[in-house]
């Protein structure tokens, strides 16, 4: 089963500072898709950074950059000058094709605070 | 380009009841998924629409059930509300199989109270 999983219930970070989330999921597939969402208090979930397994390369977004270990299953990411509308919860998913279908499986979310 | 949208924001209803949750999908997709959102969890998948077929389920029951129209708007329909339904509902839109764009783009969601 596929399942991601997020350890962070939790963080925090000071304005302008740099914060990692951690995220980890199991699949036997060969090649996939992850994904950062954030979901600010608004509700909306934000797609933030994607990255296909097939790329070795890192994929980078403006301050959001992720640290992808495939062999590790990891998939964490990096936020570089944090800033104030940066808080919210940040989900880790992963796409999976089943039955023809397309679905996301999703971590339990990391809330991120965001400190000036 | 006009985003995905979703009516009503917020609802109430009675355990027993039933209701209907709209979705309007982003323009030029033509994929639809909802997702079930409980309080301080992750978004489980309920079910996905492709050209009017649903094509992939989640471990939801069959008091859950959706249309998609011509348009590629959707409807999220469940019956005989229980209090664990309580939740926010997300939909969230794409360019499904053959357009293969795997970027999923979600609505701001309708937040169902049953009481």
């Amino acid at each position: 089963a596929q399942t991601v999983t997020q350890s962070q219930p939790e963080m925090s970070v000071q304005e302008a500072e740099t914060v990692t989330l951690s995220c980890t999921y199991d699949t036997s597939e060969s090649d996939y898709y992850l994904f950062w969402y954030k979901q600010p208090p608004s509700r909306q979930m934000i797609l933030v950074i994607r990255q296909e397994a097939y790329k070795q390369q890192n994929a980078t977004e403006n301050r959001f950059s992720v640290n992808f270990q495939k062999a590790a299953k990891s998939f964490s990411l990096k936020i570089s000058d944090s800033q104030l509308g940066d808080a919210a919860m940040y989900f880790c998913a992963y796409l999976v094709e089943e039955g023809g279908s397309e679905k996301l499986v999703f971590g339990k979310g990391t809330k991120l605070t965001v400190n000036p | 380009e006009t985003g995905v949208t979703q009516s009503p924001t917020h609802l109430i209803k009675t355990r027993g009841q039933q209701v209907t949750l709209r979705c309007s999908s982003q323009s030029g997709h033509n994929t639809v998924s909802w997702y079930q959102q409980a309080l301080g969890q992750g978004p489980q998948f309920i079910f996905q629409y492709y050209r009017e077929e649903e094509n992939g389920r989640g471990n939801f029951p069959p008091r859950f059930s959706g249309l998609q129209f011509p348009n590629y708007s959707s409807e999220l329909n469940v019956n005989a509300l229980e209090l664990d339904d309580s939740a926010l509902y997300l939909c969230a839109s794409s360019v499904g199989l053959a357009g293969l764009s795997y970027e999923q783009y979600f609505g701001p969601g309708t937040r169902l109270t049953v009481t």
